[in-house]
């Protein structure tokens, strides 16, 4: 099946700093990538849609000057967090949508702990 | 708010017993799908239901949407403690709306 890479599995860093997550498609072109956060003992939640070469579509409440997407290539999606803070901690989880096919592939996701 | 209304969010049973989980909505959806993550991993795609009233059986899980194609349910035959997870349903449009999810824990 499609594989979709996503990388770090995990980062430490500390408050202020900026970390960027890598979303890959690594066997298909991916038109679209959606991001999600999942807290602990929760469900995953939608933040951003993001279509290649144009700008992503946030959900209400989530701030696009902090969570930074870029998505310049068919396989390549890429989340930062900018200026992170304690809050921001989470598991960051992205997925692929190949084509015209209503089918998302998740990353293994990225678990980020901001002290 | 969740626009997918999972229950129960919590279980805990005997291995041996069976189970379902419900999945409802006032949405329609084109599909809708259901997962299984376990911790600290990406979720795992289980089934997909299309049509409404379909019925997709894979092993010992049963899958369900409904005649609307706004609700769904995963039924469970003889749980065993390896489906111990949390077991996600997400309607899908033009994208991805998840529920809350159901944390299963079978005890041997």
């Amino acid at each position: 099946g499609a594989v979709v890479s996503q990388h770090p599995s995990r980062v430490i860093c500390k408050s202020g700093t900026s970390v960027k997550i890598e979303c890959r498609s690594l066997d298909f072109q991916a038109t679209t990538m959606f991001w999600y956060r999942q807290f602990p003992k929760q469900s995953l939640m939608l933040m951003a849609t993001s279509n290649e070469g144009s700008k992503a579509t946030y959900e209400q409440g989530v701030e696009k000057d902090k969570f930074l997407i870029n998505h310049a290539s068919l396989t390549l999606s890429t989340l930062t967090v900018t200026s992170a803070h304690p809050e921001d901690s989470s598991f960051y989880i992205c997925s692929a949508r190949a084509g015209a096919k209503n089918i998302q592939y998740f990353g293994a996701g990225t678990r980020l702990s901001v002290l | 708010t969740q626009l997918l209304e999972q229950s129960p969010q919590f279980l805990s049973i005997q291995e041996g017993e069976n189970l379902t989980v419900y999945c409802n909505s006032s949405s329609v959806f084109s599909s809708l799908q259901w997962y299984r993550q376990e911790p600290g991993e990406g979720p795992v795609l289980l089934v997909t239901v299309v049509t409404g009233g379909e019925v997709k059986k894979l092993k010992r899980l049963t899958f369900q949407f409904g005649d609307a194609r706004k609700d769904s349910s995963l039924h469970i035959t003889a749980a065993q403690p390896g489906d111990t997870g949390l077991y996600l349903c997400a309607g899908v449009n033009n994208d991805m709306r998840f529920g809350a999810g159901t944390r299963l824990t079978v005890k041997p």
